[in-house]
């Protein structure tokens, strides 16, 4: 079976830093993608990893180290509009993508 | 155009109905998808299009029917369904790559009732 797990909730103030962890076990793998989606959205693309190693795009970074199955997301400078749910998903199968569980991140000012 | 686009917005349905939810991509995307999501919960896998042929179906009951007329669109038939089938059904796009990077754009979706 395929299972990624995620931190369901994750709560931080404005300008702080977040990581929202993912750990995967996935019969194949491709890469890692993270997804933002607010309450009633569609979820967003933010960032894609298939080699070890960080990838920064603006005030998001992803992590991927695929010898622990286990990757991060970092926000920084957190703004009020980065509260929503935040799920990592493993390419599998060319076009299969397996969602992880979610974390809803909850920022405060 | 970077958009998908899904209609209706919202359904409600009886278990007698049959209905139909569309989905409309631009983007010269060959791979179309079909998603379902209940509330606080990941998006699920329904049914995989690959150059306009189905490539797969994750064990989806037969009340749901996926159609794909051409490379810019994607029908989800709906018949018999049950209140359980209630959701969000999203749709999603990207460029038909055989592994690797896959980008998915989403939909907005369909918000289905089921009564």
């Amino acid at each position: 079976g395929q299972s990624l797990e995620q931190p369901s909730e994750v709560t931080a103030v404005e300008g702080a830093i977040v990581q929202i962890n993912c750990t995967y076990q996935t019969s194949g793998f491709y890469g890692l993608s993270w997804y933002q989606q607010h309450d009633g959205g569609a979820p967003t693309f933010l960032s894609y990893n298939a080699l070890d190693g960080l990838e920064e795009t603006g005030r998001f970074s992803s992590f991927l180290s695929r010898s622990d199955s286990y990757g991060y997301l970092l926000l920084q400078e957190l703004q009020m509009k980065d509260s929503a749910s935040y799920f990592c998903a493993v390419s599998s199968e060319g076009q299969k993508l397996v969602f992880g569980t979610g974390t809803r991140l909850l920022v405060s000012p | 155009d970077t958009e998908v686009t899904q209609t209706p917005k919202h359904l409600v349905m009886g278990m007698t109905n049959k209905k139909s939810l569309k989905c409309e991509q631009h983007m010269g995307h060959r791979a179309m998808y079909w998603y379902k999501q209940k509330a606080k919960k990941p998006p699920e896998l329904m049914f995989v299009y690959s150059y306009e042929k189905l490539s797969i179906n994750e064990s989806v009951p037969s009340r749901f029917s996926p159609e794909c007329p051409n490379s810019s669109l994607l029908n989800l038939h709906l018949h018999a369904l049950q209140p359980e089938d209630s959701a969000l059904y999203l749709c999603a796009s990207s460029q038909d790559e055989v592994s690797g990077y896959n980008e998915q754009f989403f939909g907005p979706g369909t918000r289905l009732t089921v009564l």
